[in-house]
């Protein structure tokens, strides 16, 4: 069955720090890839998303790339800020199996001034 | 516009009581989703609501579990008896799905902090 891997956290930076939090997935066909987010307190928000290989989706200052040939769909950021502490998820969907999002374990960051 | 509102926040309750959660979709909003992330780790589907009928409830665990949907517009989710392993963070979610629009993601609700003592 579909399957997505991130990496464990929680990751701990200084602000202005560079960020990548790796997400790695398991599906057959073509997958729309999605980043969440949930900042304390707060609902999951959709970050960004990418419905293609190849595809970058934007949003915020982060970015993460639909890497087809590696299953990947890293989550990056130039220049982080305290206000990006949350824990952030990786999710894939298939459009063909149903409307259900898969999503991997969560990813705590937390960014120290 | 309002997004999707769940109700209660936090509920605390003891083992075999039963806890019913509310989930408020988006105005307009045919498909409603279940998930629950438990103890941590990764967020699971428990079901899909279009209008008031169950497209898909093949995450549910048990039969302690029940949601509702009557009329299409909010919906319920009922633990009955409650068991410590339902311990979680219940999120709904709404979409106005299409074929055609599939590839978008939902919109969550803050989700209802369950604990089970």
């Amino acid at each position: 069955g579909d399957s997505v891997t991130q990496m464990e956290g929680p990751v701990t930076l200084s602000e202005e720090a560079f960020l990548t939090i790796n997400c790695t997935y398991t599906a057959t066909g073509y997958p729309s890839l999605f980043w969440y987010v949930q900042y304390p307190g707060e609902g999951l928000q959709l970050l960004l998303k990418a419905t293609k290989a190849d595809d970058k989706g934007s949003n915020k200052g982060f970015e993460a790339t639909y890497r087809k040939e590696t299953t990947s769909f890293h989550l990056e950021k130039g220049s982080v800020q305290v206000s990006d502490s949350a824990v952030y998820f990786c999710a894939l969907r298939r459009g063909n199996a149903g409307n259900m999002l898969t999503f991997g374990g969560g990813t705590r960051l937390m960014v120290k001034p | 516009e309002a997004g999707v509102t769940q109700f209660p926040s936090h509920s605390v309750i003891e083992k075999g009581q039963t806890v019913t959660l509310r989930c408020d979709p988006i105005s307009g909003h045919d498909n409603l989703y279940w998930y629950r992330r438990v103890m941590g780790k990764e967020i699971k589907f428990l079901l899909h609501f279009v209008k008031e009928s169950k497209q898909d409830e093949s995450g549910m665990p048990n039969n302690r579990f029940l949601a509702e949907r009557t009329g299409g517009t909010y919906s319920t989710l009922k633990v009955q008896p409650a068991e410590l392993e339902d311990s979680g963070v219940y999120f709904c979610a709404s979409s106005q799905d299409s074929v055609l629009r599939w590839q978008h993601g939902y919109t969550f609700g803050s989700g209802t902090r369950l604990t089970v003592v």
